[in-house]
Parts: structure tokens; sequence; C-alpha cells
């Protein structure tokens, strides 16, 4: 079983729909990132929380840390957001090193 | 400000032989991760190193080394190139003792034939 699961492995949905990226971690952590990756391989840091919800933009992330699971959302989807979304959780070993979910493919069509 | 940086972006190299790949942190990150992300997989921790020092190690042969200079750069070494060596490899740049936000750079995108 990995430490970090996500679901679901692939996501298509038509412009303007409201976009659910879950996941489960078994890890002991203190925060959990969620991290965008286009095409051309570069990631960027999209949120890092610990608690609560956190929201920019269009994105919002809630997590729970007693139920260790994390939701990420998209309301008003665009094409541009077709990416792949990792979720991360820090290990045992500390902030520094992650662990990371295999990813969930998001295409948006218009 | 200058985020993070790799170079080279991509690289072509014949099995047995060695590769060299740097990193530049984010001015004022002390800290670099290192890892190996296959394609169609998730990004694999390989090395963590803070103020010079290894802090971690993740699951590789000592093909893979690594190395941080005084001015927080680092290098990550892989000797004896084999075809499942190819991928990309990212860095990634953390102000220890901060948010621990973890700040990726571009990669280098690593082909063995």
């Amino acid at each position: 079983k990995n430490e970090v699961e996500q679901s679901p492995q692939n996501l298509t949905a038509q412009e303007g729909e409201f976009i659910t990226i879950n996941c489960s971690y078994s890890v002991g952590i203190s925060a959990l990132h969620w991290l965008q990756q286009h095409p051309g391989g570069g990631i960027v840091s999209l949120f890092m929380l610990s608690s609560g919800k956190k929201k920019h933009g269009r994105l919002i992330a809630t997590i729970n840390i007693q139920e260790k699971h994390s939701s990420l959302h998209i309301t008003a989807s665009h094409p541009r957001d077709s990416a792949v979304y990792i979720c991360a959780a820090p290990s045992n070993f500390g902030n520094e090193k992650l662990t990371f979910g295999t990813g969930t493919r998001l295409t948006i069509i218009p | 400000d200058a985020g993070v940086t790799q170079s080279p972006t991509h690289l072509i190299k014949t099995r047995g032989q060695q590769v060299t790949l740097r990193c530049s942190p984010i001015s004022g990150h002390k800290s670099v991760s290192w890892y190996q992300q296959v394609l169609g997989q998730g990004p694999q921790f390989i090395f963590q190193y803070y103020e010079k020092e290894e802090r971690g190690r993740g699951n590789f042969p000592d093909r893979f080394s690594a190395r941080q200079f005084p001015n927080y750069s680092s290098e990550l070494n892989v000797n004896a190139l084999l075809l499942g060596d190819s991928a990309l490899y990212l860095c990634a740049s953390i102000m220890v003792g901060g948010s621990y936000e973890q700040y990726f750079g571009p990669g280098t995108r690593l082909t063995v034939t």
C-alpha cells in the first residue's frame, strides 16, 4: 500500500465543472502539499496546509488531519487547469522529505 | 528574485557514463532536496542536504551521490548510468525553520540510451 494515494488517476471534465481530487495518506505528517505539474515537467507548489482550508483564486484545498485525508477543488474549471495534480506528504523523517502520490491527470475540455 | 535554477535542462548520455546535475536554491534557502521522477510516476526522494550535510537519503543505489557547496548550491552525481536512470530530476529548495514549503526547479530531463 502506497503511503500517499490519490484518486482519481485520470479525470476529464467539461469547462466550468467543479473538480475534486482526493488524497489519502498513511504517513504521519505535519502538513500536506498540493502541487501542479504541466506537461513540460516543472512543478509548482499550490498549497501547503496543516489544518482546515486554504483558498487561492479558483483553487481550494481542505485537510482533515484526524482522517488523514485532503481534497483539492477547482471551481469554474478552465482548459488551462489541465495538468497533473500531485499531493505530497512530509515523512516522519522530517518536513524536507516528501512522499508523493502518483498524481491525478486532469483534462478540461472546452 | 530568482527561483530555483537547474542545469542542464536536457541531457542525453549512454549507458555506463557518468552525469552531474546542478541546482541553485532560492537565495536564503539552505536546504536542497533531490527527487527522481520516472515517466508516469510521482517523484521519488533521493537526497536532502542542509548546511552542506546530508540529512536524508532515499532508497537509491550508491551510484547516486550528491553534495552541497558553501553557497548552498548542490550537485547530484550518477555513475555507471543505466537505462532505468532516464527520468526527470527535480531539485527543491526549502527554507528550514520557516514554512517548509518546497520550491521546485524546472528539472533536468536525463535520457540514457
